[in-house]
């Protein structure tokens, strides 16, 4: 199993374009989530899904989209990137126990 | 609010001295505790978890507390190595928000030789 991937793992854009960041996990996992870690500010919950059909905001959710079509993938969506966005995206799943598993990351640039 | 915060944003050791990592946390309704060691350029990694009925659970030289009284949560790192460099998050489970992970900012663990 490949767990938790993320692409790309870097990304730099200018102020007003889109992009997704994509993540799959081959875990067959129904739980996946999405954060962003800043520094000094730890990790941060953007948007989550309990299953394929299904998601719900985190702590940070503006100018952010997710889908889950399905089970194995969760695309974030920047729609006019910021420079707030700026940051490191991880991707995370669990099954039915509570510890999740992390991606390796997407370092963003918003310029 | 609830919130989950490390008291020392950096500790340094010696390498096979023991080290301790604290966290504290506000929110008495949460159940499960998890901590996660995390190296330069990677995603956090699962280290060990406890359920807020455990007071203690330990793991391959890692042991963790739990003190539910005063609302604390540490992880001991026996014979510290310098493999154990990187930044420890502890991060709450709340269930009753739909299984959300809260982190704490992470304290940076320096092992040195």
């Amino acid at each position: 199993n490949a767990g938790v991937t993320q692409t790309p793992k870097f990304q730099v854009l200018k102020t007003g374009q889109s992009m997704t960041l994509q993540c799959a996990q081959d875990m067959n996992h129904e739980y996946m989530s999405w954060y962003r870690q800043d520094p000094g500010m730890g990790l941060r919950l953007i948007h989550y899904s309990v299953g394929a059909g299904i998601t719900d905001q985190g702590e940070v959710p503006n100018g952010y989209n997710v889908s889950r079509s399905t089970t194995e993938d969760f695309p974030l969506r920047l729609l006019s990137a910021a420079p707030s966005q700026t940051s490191v995206y991880f991707c995370a799943s669990r099954d039915g126990g509570r510890a999740l598993f992390f991606g390796s990351g997407t370092q963003l640039s918003v310029l | 609010g609830e919130s989950v915060g490390l008291h020392l944003p950096t500790l340094s050791v010696q390498e096979g001295d023991n080290s301790i990592i604290n966290c504290a946390y506000s929110n008495s309704a949460s159940d499960y505790f998890i901590w996660y060691k995390q190296e330069s350029g990677k995603g956090p990694q699962f280290i060990i978890d406890i359920r807020s009925n455990m007071d203690k659970r330990q793991g391959q030289r890692v042991t963790v507390l739990l003190n539910k009284t005063v609302k604390h949560l540490s992880l001991q790192i026996a014979a510290t190595q310098p493999g154990d460099s990187a930044v420890y998050f502890c991060a709450e489970a709340v269930y009753n928000q739909g299984g959300k992970l809260i982190f704490g900012q992470g304290t940076e663990l320096s092992v040195k030789p």
